[in-house]
């Protein structure tokens, strides 16, 4: 079966700090993989969309950048962090190749507190 | 483009309650619809989904169904437990790069 992790679970960073998250899926190849954020009693914004190793497909210009060196691992990077960087980072991931191609599977998340 | 409303909550309800949050969405062509649920602290889960007009998706109680008339994919549970409380999101997918667009989620507060 497939499994999702991302790390690390929570994490505390100062502004102008730099910062990188990881994500890694399991028991699948080939996935199209997310990375979204969820501020504080908000929905859910698409930050970057991967499709394969090195193609990268940003959905909102921001400090943010996204990577992804192995096909099966997406980071998610930042040079420098500002305050309204804050918020919980939730990676996903899907298949085109089941029936339904477009529901996602989410990671645990990962909590972001830039002080 | 592609979008999706929910109802605004909290929504609070007594054990044993009817639930009902409302969702419609716009889109082109012939989207899937989602319903996900995130209980405090964790991601999102995949609770139920529907790829076709009329279909009815249901899993752990709940139930939704694709109204194409109406663009409607409404989530309902007969009886609501402290369990349940948590926040839901209702999604669509369209061809493409398969992308979800979500709505801004509905949190559910289930009392004793």
């Amino acid at each position: 079966s497939q499994t999702i992790h991302q790390w690390p679970a929570t994490l505390v960073q100062p502004v102008g700090s730099p910062l990188s998250l990881e994500c890694t899926v399991e028991g699948t190849s080939n996935p199209n993989l997310y990375w979204y954020r969820q501020a504080a009693g908000r929905g859910l914004q698409l930050l970057f969309y991967s499709v394969g190793i090195g193609q990268i497909s940003s959905e909102v210009p921001q400090n943010l950048s996204a990577s992804r060196p192995q096909d099966r691992q997406f980071i998610l990077s930042s040079k420098k962090l500002l305050l309204s960087d804050s918020g919980f980072y939730l990676c996903a991931w899907n298949s085109g190749q089941t029936s339904t191609p477009y529901e996602q599977y989410f990671g645990p998340g990962t909590r972001l507190t830039v002080t | 483009g592609n979008s999706v409303t929910q109802m605004e909550g909290p929504v609070t309800l007594s054990e044993e309650a009817f639930l009902t949050i409302n969702c419609t969405y716009t889109a082109t062509g012939y989207p899937s619809l989602f319903w996900y649920v995130q209980y405090p602290g964790e991601g999102l889960q995949l609770l139920l989904k529907a790829t076709k007009a009329d279909d009815k998706g249901s899993n752990k109680g709940f139930e939704a169904t694709y109204r194409k008339e109406t663009t409607s994919f409404h989530l309902e549970k007969g009886s609501v437990q402290v369990s349940d409380s948590a926040v839901y999101f209702c999604a669509l997918g369209t061809s493409g790069y398969s992308t979800l667009t979500f709505g801004k989620g509905t949190m559910l507060l289930v009392s004793p």
